[in-house]
Order: structure tokens, then sequence, then C-alpha cells
């Protein structure tokens, strides 16, 4: 079965740190483009990052110089470091597949999410 | 960055209705790379349609999407039970990747 399975979300005081891990299974994960996508409570989706199948990274700006992404083929995972979170990064952590092709796709596989919550 | 804005925010039908739901971009979407998505309660979203108009593998053939440039459409032909969820459309020909606010289709 085709899946991705995000951990790692907890809470964190304003300023603190989480790193969140999206396993993925099912398919050749080194082939494909994969996303970090967020949504808070009550809101819509928010894309927040994308790491390439050559390592090549983008963020969202509100987050770009306090996020990093990464990824370990040789272990079907992909990473999203956290750090000098603030109240507004709170919302589900979704990691999501792009389809194959060349230029930019849609996502066809999402994991269910992991929670994080910024607060004193 | 584009903004997409989509209406209705709540739409109220019954099971059997048609259901139509717009996604107007702030400036061209390019190659009609534009996706919708269905969200239930506590679950991941599902992809429905991209390109636009093509419908991903295993969705129900009620479901459609049109249009181009800036405004798209996501038609439910007849509303089944299971279809009462929240939709999002997605452009994903520019970074950054931009979401809409969504629409919830609601049992009236």
């Amino acid at each position: 079965e085709v899946q991705l399975v995000e951990s790692g979300g907890g809470l964190v005081q304003p300023g603190g740190s989480l790193r969140l891990s999206c396993a993925a299974s099912g398919f050749t994960f080194s082939s494909y483009d994969i996303h970090w996508v967020r949504q808070a409570t009550g809101k819509g989706l928010e894309w927040v990052s994308v790491v390439s199948t050559s390592g090549g990274t983008s963020y969202l700006g509100s987050v770009k110089g306090r996020f990093t992404i990464s990824r370990e083929n040789a272990k079907n995972s992909l990473y999203l470091q956290m750090n000098s979170l603030r109240v507004e990064d709170t919302a589900v952590y979704f990691c999501a597949r792009e389809m194959l092709g060349t230029g930019m796709y849609a996502f066809d596989i999402w994991g269910q999410g992991t929670m994080v919550t910024v607060s004193s | 960055e584009i903004v997409l804005t989509q209406s209705p925010g709540t739409l109220s039908l019954s099971p059997g209705e048609r259901a139509t739901l717009s996604c107007r971009a702030s400036q061209s979407v390019s190659s009609s790379s534009l996706a919708w998505y269905q969200q239930k309660p506590g679950q991941a979203p599902r992809l429905l349609i991209y390109g636009a108009s093509s419908r991903a593998t295993g969705i129900p053939d009620r479901f459609s999407g049109s249009g181009s440039g800036t405004d798209f459409t996501l038609t439910i032909s007849r509303l089944e039970p299971e279809d009462f969820a929240e939709y999002h459309c997605q452009q994903y020909g520019s970074s950054p990747r931009t979401f809409g606010q969504g629409t919830k289709v609601e049992i009236k």
C-alpha cells in the first residue's frame, strides 16, 4: 500500500524546536518530490516547503530561515526541522507526494498529519 | 503569489442535488495547473481533479472539473452521502503553490 506516515508533533513553547518525520512506503521514495503542507484549526491548507528528488528546497516566506526540510532516501524518510517556533505555526502538518511528471504537479498521496501546538 | 478565492464558503444541498463550486485566481494559472481536493473532518485531503479537468485515479465520474485562466469550477453531478465534505482548490503552476480557503458542502 502506498502511504505516508507523519510523526514528531507535540506541544512546544514559543521559541522552541521540533523535528517532524514522514515515513514513506509502497513506492520508490527517491523518485518523487515531497512537500509539507499545514492546516491551522478551522482554516485552509497552506503549503510550507518542498524537497525535490535532487535535494533542492523551497520554503514559504514566513518559515524561511526557521524551518529546514530534508530527505533520507535510504530510509524512505522526509524531515522538517522547525526552529524558533511561533504561536502562528500551530497547525496539523501533512506530508504530501507530488505526482510524477515534468514541471509542477498536484499532490496525489497525503499522510494523516501530525499536530504541532506552539503555546506557553 | 497567486491568491485563490473559493465561493461560496458553504453550500447547503440535499443528496441527489448538483453542486457547483467556484475557484477564482488573482492572476492566470499557467497550463491549467489547478487541482481540487476533498477533505473530511480529521482526515487528510484526497486528490479529486488535476490539470483543471482530469480525474485522479479511482474518482467517480460524478466529479468533474472545468475552467482555465482565472476561473475554475468543480461540479458534483449528483451528491452522494459521502460527498458532504470540505473542498479545496490549489494552483501548482507557480511558486509558492497556493490553496483556496475551502468550500464546505453540507447536508441541507
